[in-house]
């Protein structure tokens, strides 16, 4: 079945880059998804890729996809203490809307 | 448009009650989900549903009941509660097929505890 593969944690100081790396299994997902949680909250997306394409930049956040090696990853440029959250990669199988997702990453930005 | 709302938000049940965790979206969406989220582990489907009067399992489906009578609603039926079944668990919905758009939009949660 699909699976979808990330760290657990990324800690960072304030004003460095974090990258936040997700690997997945099915070849046929149309859309992949990073998704922002914040404490006791619920998901919030931030940006999503199409799987025909290589790279996405959305403001301080890039999404980069190397679709041979199923790996998908999210760059945060000049990362702010408002960043620390737990970060979500998920993929669409193209079944109906269903979503599957990794375990999420723990980022923490010290100051 | 309210999104997605879940209630309730909290809710502590003795082992072996039964309970519904209700899920309402008035975004006219036709895909609707229930996950659970448990620590190290993601978020894990439960059921999802393709539009009313259909509903598929997810990955860990047993214990859970759903049902979709109308596209709106989408509540999660707990029919005899174990403590394994303590876990944050969120709705979402997602448009059609097709759309451009395919964020999935989450309600809040319900953090359940069995004792």
């Amino acid at each position: 079945g699909e699976d979808v593969e990330q760290s657990l944690f990324l800690s960072v100081r304030e004003g460095d880059s974090s990258v936040i790396n997700c690997t997945y299994t099915d070849s046929s997902s149309t859309y992949l998804y990073w998704y922002k949680q914040e404490p006791g909250a619920g998901l919030q997306l931030l940006t999503y890729i199409f799987s025909n394409m290589d790279m996405k930049q959305d403001q301080r956040l890039t999404v980069l996809l190397n679709k041979k090696d199923k790996h998908l990853s999210l760059r945060i440029a000049d990362t702010q203490t408002g960043d620390s959250a737990i970060y979500f990669c998920a993929e669409n199988d193209n079944q109906g809307g269903k979503l599957i997702f990794g375990q999420g990453t723990e980022l923490s930005v010290k100051p | 448009n309210a999104g997605v709302t879940q209630t309730p938000k909290f809710q502590v049940l003795k082992t072996g009650q039964s309970m519904t965790l209700q899920c309402a979206q008035d975004m006219n969406h036709e895909y609707m989900s229930w996950y659970r989220q448990d620590p190290g582990m993601g978020l894990r489907l439960i059921h999802y549903s393709v539009g009313a009067g259909i509903t598929d399992q997810g990955e860990v489906p047993n214990g859970y009941n759903v049902s979709r009578s109308t596209t709106e609603d989408f509540p999660l039926r707990l029919l005899s509660a174990a403590p394994s079944q303590t876990s944050v668990y969120f709705c979402a919905s997602i448009p059609t097929e097709g759309s451009l758009n395919t964020e999935a939009f989450f309600g809040q949660g319900t953090r359940l505890t069995v004792v």
